[in-house]
Parts: C-alpha cells; sequence; structure tokens
C-alpha cells in the first residue's frame, strides 16, 4: 500500500468547473508537495505547504495536518489546467529516507 | 536566472552496460536531489546531495550511485543496467533544506531507454 493516496486518479470536466484533488497519507510529515506536470515530462511545484492554506492565482492547496490530508483545488478551471498533479511528502522508513509520491491525477478540462 | 539543466535529454543504452546523467542545478542552490519516473511505479525519490554529502538516501540498490561537485553540479551513475532501469531520470535543486522542506525546481530530465 502507498503511504501517500491521491483521488480521483481520473478526472475529466468542463472549463469553468472548480476542481477539487486530494491527498492523504499514512504518517506525521512536516510538510507537503503539490507538483503539475504537463506531457513531455516537465514538472513545475506548484505548492509546498505546511499548515493551513496558500493560494496562487486560480489554485488553492490546504493541509489538515491532524487529519492527514491535503487539498489542491483549481478555480475556474481552463484547458491549460490539463495535467498530472502529484502530491509527495516526506516520508522515512525501510532504510530510506525521502519524498514519497501519490500515483498522480490525470485532469482533462474540455472547452 | 537560468533553471536546472539536465544532459543528455536523450539516451539509448544495452543491458549490462553503465551511465552517467549530469545536472547543473540553478545557481545558488546547494541541494540537488535526484528522481526516477517510470509508468508502473510512478515518481520515486534515489537520493539527495547537499555539500558534495549524500544527505537523504531512497530504496534503490546500489548500482545507482551519485555525486555533488563543489560547484554543486551533480551526477548520477547507473551500472549493470537493466531493462527495468528504462525511465525519466529528473534532478531537482534547492537551496538548502532539500525535499523534505524546501520548493523543488525540477530540470527537463533525461529519458533514458535500456535495449
Amino acid at each position: 500500500k502507498n503511504e501517500v493516496e491521491q483521488s480521483p486518479q481520473n478526472l475529466t470536466a468542463q472549463e469553468g468547473e472548480f476542481i477539487t484533488i486530494n491527498c492523504s497519507y499514512s504518517v506525521g510529515i512536516s510538510a507537503l508537495h503539490w507538483l503539475q506536470q504537463h506531457p513531455g515530462g516537465g514538472i513545475v511545484s506548484l505548492f509546498m505547504l505546511s499548515s493551513g492554506k496558500k493560494k496562487h492565482g486560480r489554485l488553492i492547496a490546504t493541509i489538515n495536518i491532524q487529519e492527514k490530508h491535503s487539498s489542491l483545488h483549481i478555480t475556474a478551471s481552463h484547458p491549460r489546467d490539463s495535467a498530472v498533479y502529484i502530491c509527495a511528502a516526506p516520508i522515512s522508513g525501510g532504510g530510506a529516507d525521502g519524498l514519497t509520491f501519490g500515483k498522480g491525477t490525470h485532469l482533462i478540462i474540455q472547452p | 536566472k537560468a533553471g536546472v539543466t539536465q544532459t543528455p535529454r536523450y539516451l539509448i543504452k544495452t543491458r549490462g552496460q553503465q551511465v552517467t546523467l549530469s545536472c547543473s542545478p540553478i545557481s545558488g542552490h546547494r541541494s540537488v536531489s535526484w528522481y526516477q519516473q517510470t509508468p508502473g511505479q510512478g515518481l520515486q525519490f534515489l537520493f539527495e546531495y547537499f555539500s558534495e554529502t549524500q544527505r537523504n538516501k531512497g530504496n534503490f540498490p546500489g548500482r545507482f550511485s551519485g555525486r555533488q561537485f563543489s560547484n554543486s553540479r551533480s551526477e548520477m551513475n547507473v551500472s549493470t543496467l537493466e531493462l527495468g532501469d528504462s525511465a525519466l531520470y529528473l534532478c531537482a535543486s534547492s537551496l538548502g533544506g532539500g525535499p523534505f522542506t524546501d520548493t523543488q525546481y525540477f530540470g527537463p530530465g533525461t529519458r533514458l531507454t535500456v535495449l
């Protein structure tokens, strides 16, 4: 079982819709990353947050440390938001220390 | 400021060979992390270097190794290549805190194909 779980795996929505992607993790962490990957492979870091909420343009990320859950919201979605969204948490164990990634959410925004 | 650069961008090798990938971080960044991305396993953390020392390590066999130079540039080496090593290898740099505490700035990746 992956220690970082994302849902949904796939999401197709219409332009303008409000989008929510969820990420849950199994152990206490200090911070969580949200990443965006476009076709072709390039990865951009959207947020790193350890508490509360962060906003950048139409993107909002929230985290509840006690419930071990984070959400990424996109308001007024646009076709250019189509990408894979990945959450990642610093989780140690099994002799390894580093970021553990969710499987990603494939988002398609249709015009 | 120039972004993170990786060379080469594409590489084809055969089983049993070894390969070295290079990563130049953003100027002023001292932490470099390496990641492997495959369709089956997704993104996985390989290791992180800071001040020429490996600071964090993922769960990969010893065939995967790395090093960092005094100018913060980093190389990753994979020896005795296996078919399963075919992947996109990404590096990311950050100021100094590494992937646990700092925003990661990713390079474009090196796509390695092992035949």
